[in-house]
Parts: structure tokens; C-alpha cells; sequence
């Protein structure tokens, strides 16, 4: 079973960095894109980066361009996003999901909340 | 980088089908075959229910079903179901090399 398990939210400042992780299991995780998606409280759904399987191709939404860098370690099974000069609106549940090429993402971690706040 | 459009809400009795529509422009829906849809509960993680525009995962139920007509995506639910009021989100891949989500629908099931 594909199991994808983030942690690594909490209260940060405004202007203040953050390091996100995404645990994966039951599934060969270098074979696999994969992509972080956020949600504010009582927002939709907003795509916000995506990688490769071998780390070699990266984009970002224009939002977070220049402050998040997304990265993974094929070897620990892990996925990760680093956010630096984090704005309230950042504040969300962020989400990490395996992706299938270009195409979709199949299965979804349970998210984990980061909060930006003074 | 803008959302996708769909409708607010939407709202069926048990056993009525609904369909929710999804509105891009030739860079994202109308330029690639590479829409798909989700559920989400309140509180949960998203559902993949359909891929490639009209493609169903397996364990999905045939009653979901998806199609596409220029820039607009649509998704249908035939035999509406308690169990199916939640909110639903389109995504597609976009020119850009990015993904865009619509805004999202709030399903009521009356």
C-alpha cells in the first residue's frame, strides 16, 4: 500500500523559513514524479511544485518562485520542500502526492499545516 | 497562471446526475489531453476519480465519468449518492510547464 506521510508544519514568522518532508512507502519511490500542493484554510487547491524521479527537472508556481526549493533524496525515500521568507499567505495545508508524468496525481499524503504568523 | 473556472456549487437529489464543468484556454485544457479530477471531503486528502479527461482509477466507481470539448472539461455523476457530496477539483497541465487546479465545486446532494 502507498503510503505518503508529511511533517515538518507548525507556527513560523513572517519572513521565517520552514522544511517540509514527505515519507514514502509501498511504492518504488524513484521511479515516480512527485509534486507539493497546498490548500489555505477554506481555499482550493494550489499546485506548487513538482520534481522529477531523479531530482533533474523542476518547476514552480510563480507564487513561491524564488523562496521554496523543492528537492528529494531517492535513497531515504523522501521528498522535501524548503520555504524561506514564508508571507501569511502561505499559511495552508500542504500536501505531497506522487505524480504520473505529466499526466495526474494518484495518491495524496494527509498533509501537514504550516501557519505564518506574528 | 490562473485557476481554472468552475461553478461554486452544485446541487442533485439521490439517483439524479450532475455535471460540473471546467473552463481553461488553449495553454491548459484546450491544449492538452491532461485533465483530471478530485474529490475531497472535509478534512481529507483528495481523491484522484478521473485521469486523462476521461480515463477512471481503478476502485472508482463507473459512475464518474469525464470528457472534454475545447477549453472546457466537464465531469459527471450519474446515480448521485449521499457519499458523493464533497468538493471537486479539475487540474491540468498547462504551457507554461506547470499545473493549474480549478477553483473548486461544493457538491450538495439534496
Amino acid at each position: 500500500e502507498v503510503q505518503l506521510v508529511e511533517s515538518g508544519g507548525g507556527l513560523v514568522q513572517p519572513g521565517g523559513s520552514l522544511r517540509l518532508s514527505c515519507a514514502a512507502s509501498g511504492l518504488t519511490f524513484s521511479s515516480y514524479s512527485m509534486n507539493w500542493v497546498r490548500q489555505a484554510p477554506g481555499k482550493g487547491l494550489e499546485w506548487v511544485s513538482h520534481i522529477s524521479s531523479r531530482g533533474s527537472t523542476i518547476y514552480y508556481a510563480d507564487s513561491v518562485k524564488g523562496r521554496f526549493t523543492i528537492s528529494r533524496d531517492n535513497a531515504k525515500n523522501s521528498l522535501y520542500l524548503q520555504m524561506n521568507s514564508l508571507r501569511a499567505e502561505d499559511t495552508a495545508v500542504y500536501y505531497c502526492a506522487r505524480g504520473w508524468s505529466l499526466h495526474y496525481c494518484d495518491y495524496w499524503g494527509q498533509g501537514t499545516l504550516v501557519t505564518v504568523s506574528s | 497562471q490562473s485557476a481554472l473556472t468552475q461553478p461554486a456549487s452544485v446541487s442533485g437529489s439521490p439517483g439524479q446526475s450532475i455535471t460540473i464543468s471546467c473552463t481553461g484556454t488553449n495553454s491548459d485544457v484546450g491544449g492538452y489531453n491532461y485533465v483530471s479530477w478530485y474529490q475531497q471531503h472535509p478534512g481529507k486528502a483528495p481523491k484522484l476519480m478521473i485521469y486523462d479527461v476521461t480515463d477512471r482509477p481503478s476502485g472508482v466507481s463507473n459512475r464518474f465519468s469525464g470528457s472534454k470539448s475545447g477549453n472546457t472539461a466537464s465531469l459527471t455523476i450519474s446515480g448521485l449518492q449521499a457519499e458523493d457530496e464533497a468538493d471537486y477539483y479539475c487540474r491540468s497541465y498547462t504551457t507554461s510547464s506547470t499545473w493549474v487546479f480549478g477553483g473548486g465545486t461544493k457538491l450538495t446532494v439534496l
